[in-house]
């Protein structure tokens, strides 16, 4: 079965400061996965995601993260943090084995931008 | 173009009525799911489909029903609502690669 998990409920971080959100998987078969973000009384918006190649990826808003296989894990990063990057964060990975291409997400980080 | 839009956005209900939240998509995709979010728990999979006419049950279907007669269209029927379906709903539609999330519904059952 496909899950990710996110170890921290938490991250709170000084404006201007580097941040990380983190996220492990576990899959079978090549990893599909995603990052997205969730504002106050909004739906999910998706950052970016990763299916091949470069293990960096680029997403919306300044955000990367990092794709490492030997540690199944697909950190959030983002070099300068913003107060308005202040959100939940949620990691996911889709399941290409299932005739309806399931999302299983994570339970969300909730980030705080400290000014 | 709306993308995903839900109705309605917040909704009181008592013990054993019933409802049904809509949810419509206007990019064509045959891919819809439906999702509840509980404090701490993530996103859980109610039903998706893979095109009209087609659902299935994802991960916490009871107490929920769907149809899909239309590409645009999926409504989540909810009977006999329970305190335990008090919860934030999200419809959701897939492209290419990712997932285009509405705003939500927010039901209250009391």
């Amino acid at each position: 079965a496909q899950s990710v998990a996110q170890p921290e409920d938490q991250v709170n971080v000084a404006e201007g400061n580097p941040l990380t959100v983190k996220c492990t998987y576990s899959v079978s078969g090549n990893p599909y996965l995603f990052w997205y973000v969730q504002y106050p009384n909004r739906g999910l918006q998706f950052l970016l995601k990763y299916i091949t190649g470069d293990n960096l990826v680029k997403g919306s808003y300044g955000f990367e993260a990092e794709f490492n296989k030997s540690q199944t894990s697909f950190h959030l990063k983002k070099p300068s943090a913003l107060v308005s990057d202040s959100a939940l964060y949620f990691c996911a990975v889709r399941d290409m084995g299932n005739t309806g291409n399931q999302f299983y997400f994570g339970t969300g980080t909730s980030l705080t931008v400290i000014p | 173009n709306a993308g995903v839009t839900q109705t309605p956005k917040f909704r009181i209900l008592k013990i054993g009525q019933s409802m049904t939240l809509q949810c419509t998509q206007d990019m064509n995709h045959n891919y819809m799911y439906w999702y509840r979010q509980d404090p701490g728990m993530g996103l859980k999979l109610i039903y998706y489909s893979v095109g009209a006419g087609i659902t299935d049950k994802g991960e916490v279907p009871n107490g929920y029903n769907v149809s899909r007669s239309t590409t645009e269209d999926f409504p989540l029927r909810l009977e006999l609502a329970a305190p335990s379906q008090t919860s934030v709903y999200f419809c959701a539609s897939r492209g290419v690669e990712t997932q285009y999330f509405g705003p939500g519904t927010r039901l209250l059952v009391l």
